[in-house]
């Protein structure tokens, strides 16, 4: 079974702090694909990065970046100097390759408020 | 970008209302899904569409019924639903990577209301 877990609901903070969401995944699979989205308001969910489990380096885009640790099975995003537009639910996600391999299994989501 | 595509994108209906809920993706996948995201709830996969073949219904009651008649479009038609039912529906569209499916990208949803 495949489970992932974003033990924080809502996250406050003010322009330009740095802020980390955290993502605990468990899975029996040795292969493996975690994923994060961002939901802003509109709804539409945005891919925002992918990484396999064989891949530890540490990526990070812009204001964005990701810190994946097998050890801790966790798989954090950090927001650089966080922007209002930042404001979102950010949603980890897990895929495994085994059985039910092809299912999405996502977090419950943290509400981001970045305030001015 | 506008790769996957859904109308409406507001819907309220009565309980014993017919409507079909529509998506479509331009982004060349062969694999189609919906989702319900109810408020604090995690994303609830419905219904996976696999080579336009229905490969995964996850146990969802059968006032949702859906099709998909090519590998871009995917409908969800709806009757005689709840108010339970009042969520927002998300399309999703994605590769298949040998018997795998690769990233899913997803529509804006359709926000529906039951009355």
């Amino acid at each position: 079974a495949q489970k992932v877990t974003q033990a924080q609901t809502e996250i406050s903070v003010v322009e330009k702090e740095d802020v980390t969401l955290d993502c605990v995944y468990e899975t029996r699979d040795t292969t493996y694909y975690l994923f994060w989205y961002k939901q802003p308001p509109s709804g539409e969910l945005v891919f925002l990065i992918r990484r396999n489990s064989f891949d530890e380096q540490n990526e990070i885009s812009g204001r964005y970046s990701w810190n994946f640790q097998k050890s801790t099975s966790s798989f954090n995003f950090t927001i650089t100097a966080s922007q209002v537009v930042d404001s979102a639910v950010y949603f980890c996600a897990l895929r495994g390759v085994t059985g039910g391999g092809n299912k999405l299994t996502f977090g419950t989501g943290t509400q981001l408020k970045v305030e001015l | 970008e506008t790769g996957v595509t859904q109308t409406p994108r507001h819907l309220v209906m009565g309980m014993t209302n017919k409507k079909s809920l529509k998506c479509e993706q331009h982004l060349g996948h062969n694999a189609m899904y919906w989702y319900k995201q109810s408020a604090k709830k995690p994303l609830e996969l419905m219904f996976v569409y696999s080579l336009e073949e229905r490969v995964e219904n996850n146990s969802v009651p059968s006032r949702f019924s859906p099709e998909c008649p090519n590998s871009s479009h995917l409908f969800l038609h709806l009757h005689t639903l709840q108010p339970e039912d009042s969520a927002l529906y998300l399309c999703a569209s994605s590769r298949l990577a040998g018997e795998y499916q690769e990233t899913q990208y997803f529509g804006p949803g359709t926000r529906l209301l039951v009355l």
